[in-house]
């Protein structure tokens, strides 16, 4: 079945410092692939999403790219703020399961003064 | 515009006792999902709605858990009687069509003892 996978946190860095969030994806045809963010005590939240190959989805400084070959979609941002600690989750979608949301476990950032 | 409001914020409850979430999605989102999300992990869907009718319940444990959506507004989750591995947030979603962005509230974190 599909399936996420992200990589595992907390992940903490200093503020102004490179971020980069691995996902990556099994699923059949072509899924829609998005990243969700829940800040402390707030429910999850959109961040970007791609609906196809190569799309580039991006918001807030954040950016991911739709990468079928290696079946990623991997979250970065160039200058990270205390602002951005949450917990992101990377999802999937397929018209085939009705958009039903899959999951990764999440991924808590925390971010240094 | 009012984003889906669920309620309580918390809840603690001994165990074999009922329980019972709400949730008001946002005016004209016609899909209605309830999620249960354990510490550490991604939500895991209970339950879709479309309108008032549930066309999803595969993954609701039906022996504990009863879901309704009266008038395709408002929706219900109620737990009967409650375990200990119950405890995780409940989360509500609603959506105003297939493969669109998802609007969560802001859970309900449930603690059985």
């Amino acid at each position: 079945g599909d399936s996420v996978t992200q990589m595992e946190g907390p992940v903490t860095l200093s503020e102004e410092a490179f971020l980069t969030i691995n996902c990556t994806y099994t699923a059949t045809g072509y899924p829609s692939l998005f990243w969700y963010v829940q800040y402390p005590g707030e429910g999850l939240q959109l961040l970007l999403k791609a609906t196809k190959a190569d799309d580039k989805g991006s918001n807030k400084g954040f950016e991911a790219t739709y990468r079928k070959e290696t079946t990623s979609f991997h979250l970065e941002k160039g200058s990270v703020q205390v602002s951005d600690s949450a917990v992101y989750f990377c999802a999937l979608s397929r018209m085939d399961s009705n958009y039903q949301l899959i999951w990764g476990a999440g991924t808590k950032l925390i971010i240094k003064p | 515009e009012a984003g889906v409001v669920q309620s309580p914020r918390y809840k603690i409850i001994e165990k074999k006792q009922p329980v019972a979430f709400w949730c008001n999605p946002i005016s004209g989102h016609n899909t209605l999902y309830w999620y249960r999300q354990n510490l550490g992990q991604g939500p895991e869907l209970l339950i879709r709605y479309e309108n008032e009718e549930a066309v999803d319940d595969s993954q609701l444990p039906k022996d504990r858990f009863s879901a309704e959506r009266l008038k395709g507004v408002d929706s219900t989750l109620k737990i009967q009687p409650a375990e200990l591995g119950d405890s995780a947030v409940y989360l509500c979603a609603s959506t105003p069509g297939p493969n669109t962005e998802a609007f969560f509230g802001q859970g309900t974190r449930l603690t059985v003892v």
